[in-house]
């Protein structure tokens, strides 16, 4: 099974603060993704990327810059932390080269991140 | 409208009783995962479907890609069953958009 590793997996930070999450996968998959989990929005998707150097904006993105430096890792900042991005975030990675048949997404286990 | 919408927001089963949850879609989906999370908050793929119908022991599951709809059939419930069930569909547009989730609590 495809593997996705995020860390830290649980981070407290204070408002104003610099923030950093990684995830790695090590399935050759193309696409990654970062959302967040919050009570009655489910997961929505931050940012996501299609290979090393490419950003693509999701449908929260405001407060958050990412970066996908190699195939494998993707990191989420939060340079100017604010507590309304207390959230549960969550890493994804998918195999895109069958997408004219779909994909199916693997999530890592979550980091759970606080602003104080 | 919201691109995929869950329903119901929250159900309760009890043990050995059987009940489903649907999603519908405002666009064209290419796929269609379902998960289930645990109370570690941790998210367990339980089917991913491109067509069709998948089933495996106690749930079956069903995507109608032109009808724009997928649904999650749970059978002879569990108390271990218990968590929240999201439902995710995959655009053309390569982001892959979640529901808001189903609460099920299975009662003894």
């Amino acid at each position: 099974e495809a593997a996705v590793t995020q860390s830290p997996r649980n981070k407290v930070t204070v408002t104003g603060g610099n923030v950093t999450l990684s995830c790695r996968q090590t399935n050759s998959h193309n696409y990654m993704y970062w959302y967040r989990q919050d009570t009655g929005h489910g997961l929505r998707l931050i940012h996501y990327s299609y290979g090393a150097g490419n950003l693509q904006i999701g449908d929260v993105p405001d407060g958050y810059k990412a970066t996908r430096t190699t195939q494998e890792d993707f990191f989420l900042l939060l340079e100017l932390a604010s507590p309304s991005q207390t959230s549960l975030y969550f890493c994804a990675s998918s195999d895109a080269f069958r997408r004219e048949r779909g994909t199916e997404v693997f999530f890592g286990k979550g980091t759970r991140l606080t602003v104080v | 409208g919201m691109p995929v919408e869950q329903n119901p927001p929250a159900l309760s089963l009890y043990e050995g009783a059987e009940s489903g949850l649907r999603c519908n879609f405002s666009t064209t989906m290419k796929g269609v995962q379902w998960f289930q999370q645990n109370h570690r908050g941790r998210l367990i793929t339980l089917f991913y479907l491109a067509q069709g119908t998948k089933e495996n022991g106690r749930l079956k599951s069903t995507f109608n890609s032109k009808e724009r709809y997928s649904t999650l059939h749970i059978k002879d419930a569990q108390l271990e069953d218990s968590g929240t069930y999201f439902c995710a569909g995959d655009t053309n547009a390569y982001k892959v958009i979640f529901g808001k989730g189903t609460h099920l609590h299975v009662l003894p």
